[in-house]
């Protein structure tokens, strides 16, 4: 069984501050993580993912993640926000491998405000 | 690429109600998920469909609740005699059979239960 924590339902930061979102996951097998953007009244955008291989990613928008297995975490972080990364945003973890099908399992959301 | 598409956006029922939701995946992606978010949660797996055969279900979905795939394109999912607790963002997905299975969200159908 997989879960997903995201530690902070709401994150406020300024025009070019850093953002760090944080995930920690639970799984009994080696996962698949994801991070996932979701703007008012539409669906989710990916915005990155871990699968095998090096363990910091980027994503689109300047995003970027880093799986630490010691940890059980998948941070997001941006170097530098901009007004237009105010939105909700989702991690999901899933197996690797097995017979999952594929589903995610989510956290519940951080809304993350931008202020000028 | 045109996406995912789900019909219709909004819908507004009154309890007791029976209604259906479309998903149109993109059309070379054999899987396709259905998930049901409620407000201030993470989206939630409904049930899982590989062509045209269901694999999945979660126990969210109950007996008033069907999910079909005709000829793996096209989705419904339909919800009998609906509850206020029905009220939510139902979104679907699908992704290609092979490689990491990434998967590409529609924009959701919002159900509100009156």
């Amino acid at each position: 069984a997989q879960s997903v924590t995201q530690l902070g339902s709401h994150v406020s930061v300024s025009e070019g501050a850093l953002v760090l979102l944080r995930c920690n996951y639970s799984s009994s097998v080696p996962p698949y993580l994801f991070w996932y953007v979701q703007y008012p009244n539409q669906g989710l955008q990916l915005l990155l993912k871990y699968t095998t291989g090096a363990t910091l990613v980027k994503g689109i928008n300047g995003f970027e993640a880093e799986f630490k297995k010691s940890e059980t975490s998948f941070h997001l972080t941006k170097p530098s926000a901009h007004m237009s990364d105010a939105a909700e945003y989702f991690c999901a973890v899933r197996p690797a491998g097995g017979t999952s099908y594929g589903k995610l399992t989510f956290g519940q959301g951080t809304i993350l405000t931008v202020h000028p | 690429d045109t996406g995912v598409s789900q019909n219709p956006r909004h819908k507004i029922t009154k309890r007791g109600q029976n209604v259906t939701f479309r998903c149109d995946p993109i059309s070379e992606h054999n899987r396709l998920y259905w998930y049901r978010q409620t407000l201030g949660q993470g989206p939630e797996f409904l049930t899982y469909f590989q062509n045209e055969a269901q694999l999945e279900k979660s126990r969210l979905l109950s007996d008033r609740f069907s999910a079909e795939r005709p000829k793996g394109s096209f989705s419904t999912l339909e919800i009998q005699r609906t509850e206020q607790g029905d009220s939510a963002m139902y979104l679907c997905a699908s992704s290609p059979g092979t490689g990491f299975l990434e998967q590409y969200f529609g924009p959701g159908t919002r159900l509100t239960v009156t």
